[in-house]
């Protein structure tokens, strides 16, 4: 089955510490995207890939990384730097504008 | 600033009654319009989209109308199923196939009762 796969589903993490959250579509789609969900608050973009080996800044990029070294994943570092990283984690891919996404992962900082 | 907004942050619905969700928008230059289902602790569903050519979109029990000069657009579901409860998203771009540049509201929480 074609989709989107996002591990883990469920993440603790102490503070001061970097995590990594992975991404993987077989979609074929070339363009990846990772959000954030907050209560009370729309999806807010992180970061997005438009092609391998190339990525962009989203509205809220500050200390979080990504890489595309593949196009089939787009693995998601929340590091240290990131203020209030206690949140859900939603991946995406499109094709042609409507954006199909993972199931999530969240992330506890404890 | 919020560009595009769901002012009702939860809706309670009778089964087989029609459900109505609001979205208003701040940015003319929004073209494309999409709503989004989500389960809790899934990854929302694309559901219906209506770019700014049309005034109506239709799908089934799911319908979007789009009212330009007031920038605001709404999501019929009828008749309303449990099925149906979940949270629902607004999301608008600048441009088809942008998905990179889609706002999304802050979503309304639907109930449908028995």
């Amino acid at each position: 089955d074609g989709g989107i796969t996002q591990s883990p589903k469920y993440l603790f993490r102490k503070e001061g510490q970097n995590v990594t959250l992975s991404c993987e579509q077989n979609l074929n789609h070339d363009a990846m995207y990772w959000y954030r969900q907050d209560p009370g608050q729309g999806l807010r973009l992180i970061y997005y890939s438009q092609i391998v080996n190339d990525f962009q800044k989203g509205d809220i990029a500050e200390g979080y990384s990504v890489s595309r070294e593949k196009k089939e994943s787009f693995p998601l570092t929340v590091t240290s730097a990131q203020k209030n990283p206690t949140a859900f984690y939603l991946c995406a891919s499109t094709s042609a504008g409507e954006l199909f996404f993972g199931e999530g992962s969240r992330l506890t900082v404890l | 600033d919020q560009q595009v907004k769901q002012n009702s942050p939860s809706l309670s619905v009778q089964e087989g009654r029609i459900s109505i969700l609001n979205c208003d928008y701040t940015n003319s230059m929004f073209d494309y319009f999409l709503w989004y289902k989500k389960y809790p602790a899934e990854g929302p569903t694309f559901l219906i989209s209506i770019s700014s050519i049309k005034d109506k979109n239709e799908d089934g029990r799911f319908t979007v109308f789009l009212n330009k000069s007031a920038k605001h657009l709404s999501l019929h579901i009828v008749p309303s199923q449990p099925g149906d409860s979940a949270v629902y998203f607004c999301a608008a771009s600048a441009r088809i196939g942008t998905a990179s540049k889609l706002t999304f509201g802050t979503g309304t929480r639907l109930q449908v009762t028995l």
